[in-house]
């Protein structure tokens, strides 16, 4: 979408190593949020950002880790990448309020 | 536990009749409910709210009613039409959680032409 750009789309890394996703905005939002979409799962969120270097966890947060250095950047770091971590992770921006938020197109992980 | 509850997978319909997707929700603090779509390798894609205070709101096609003493919400499509074969995520957000949406599993509707 428009505004925010995910890297990479897709990706396949082995088992143990480290992983970063990255989330680029060009719309000035305070807040990012990541989820991932499994089947039978919908879409659970990993962590969200409601300002630079303010972070805090979701529901699904073990074994990830985010940063935010600047307001146009969020980025999400698998510390050590398990099988369990396969999945479809989304970036989205928000204003923090009640009316939702845009998403990124997605990065398809793959951990082999 | 699950705070919102999709409990059908899946529903196909005619083109031309309408298309009803429910929802349920358990905490009551929620008073922000939104529909979003979602094509496959795409991203959610916003489709159409409703505030607490409503019972229902209506934007073209689409129509998502509240009942807030049942805890449940629906989106009725009529006419569907085949490009809204799509999977359909209801999601959720209270005032004071920073904007979090809690979603549900998703239906995906395929609309047979």
């Amino acid at each position: 979408d428009a505004g925010i750009t995910q890297s990479p789309r897709h990706k396949v890394t082995e088992t143990g190593t480290p992983v970063t996703l990255r989330c680029h905005q060009t719309e000035n939002h305070r807040y990012m949020y990541w989820y991932r979409q499994d089947p039978g799962h919908g879409l659970r969120l990993i962590h969200y950002s409601y300002g630079v270097k303010d972070t805090d966890k979701g529901e699904v947060s073990d074994g990830y880790s985010v940063s935010r250095s600047k307001t146009e950047d969020f980025l999400l770091t698998l510390e050590s990448a398990t099988s369990s971590q396969t999945s479809v992770y989304f970036c989205a921006i928000g204003s923090g309020s009640n009316y939702g938020y845009t998403f990124g197109s997605g990065t398809r992980l793959t951990v082999v | 536990d699950q705070q919102v509850k999709q409990n059908s997978p899946s529903l196909s319909v005619q083109e031309g009749r309408i298309s009803i997707l429910n929802c349920d929700y358990t905490n009551s603090m929620f008073d922000y409910f939104l529909w979003y779509k979602k094509y496959p390798a795409e991203g959610p894609t916003f489709l159409i709210s409703i505030s607490s205070i409503k019972d229902k709101n209506e934007d073209g096609r689409f129509t998502v009613f509240l009942n807030k003493s049942a805890k449940h919400l629906s989106l009725h499509i009529v006419p569907s039409q085949p490009g809204d074969s799509a999977v359909y995520f209801c999601a959720a957000s209270a005032t004071g959680s920073q904007g979090n949406l809690i979603f549900g599993k998703g239906t995906k509707l395929s609309v047979k032409p």
